[in-house]
């Protein structure tokens, strides 16, 4: 079956970093999505991945690891607006989203 | 990013009549439409993926007589869920690429609330 896992719930301090893990095993790879989703709101896209190694766009970077089925989302200088919860997507071979089930994540001042 | 425009954001129905989404892209051709539905505190189902000019494809558990996709140009698809029930009430969200290959942008998110 095809599965992703990413933590539930995740703490972190104003100013500080924080990575949030994803871990994938997927009939296929076409690449990995990471959204940003506030509460009640449609996710926003965030950074796609889909050769090894490490994005980065501001504040925000993405890790990818294809063989070891592995990505994380790093934020740094968090703010309380990156409040909100995280979800890992991967395109898989028929070209099909799989979703994780999202990461909660709380700034705390 | 290309901007996907969904409507209503909200809609409150009484249970037994139809209502219909739109999704269109304002700024690109979609030639696959996603739709979305997520229950509090869960993550995104997809219910059916569309392509411009054919039958949507639904997910396993997804009634296409209830839920009827039509995405009949490059630029719109419409979701209507038909004789809803309370039970139909949820966040529906949907995404379209310009390709199956390429990035989805997703519109803003229609809450039904069925009554």
């Amino acid at each position: 079956g095809q599965n992703i896992d990413q933590p539930t719930e995740m703490t972190a301090t104003e100013g500080a970093i924080v990575q949030i893990n994803c871990t994938y095993q997927t009939s296929g790879f076409n690449g990995l999505f990471w959204y940003q989703q506030h509460a009640g709101e449609a996710p926003t896209f965030l950074s796609y991945n889909v050769l090894d190694g490490l994005e980065e766009k501001g504040r925000f970077s993405s890790f990818l690891s294809r063989s070891k089925g592995y990505s994380y989302l790093l934020l740094k200088e968090l703010q309380m607006k990156d409040s909100a919860s995280y979800l890992c997507a991967v395109l898989d071979s028929n070209y099909q989203l799989i979703w994780g089930a999202g990461t909660k994540l709380i700034i705390k001042p | 990013g290309a901007v996907v425009s969904q409507h209503p954001s909200w809609v409150i129905c009484k249970s037994g009549t139809s209502v219909k989404i739109e999704c269109r892209s304002l700024d690109f051709q979609a030639t696959t439409m996603f739709w979305y539905r997520q229950f509090p505190k869960q993550s995104l189902m997809l219910m059916a993926t569309s392509n411009e000019g054919s039958k949507a494809t639904y997910e396993q558990g997804v009634e296409k007589d209830k839920f009827l996709i039509n995405h009949a140009s490059l630029t719109l698809s419409t979701l209507t869920v038909t004789s809803a029930h309370p039970e139909d009430s949820s966040f529906y969200i949907c995404s379209a690429s310009e390709g199956s290959d390429t990035e989805a942008f997703f519109g803003q998110g229609t809450r039904l609330t069925v009554v």
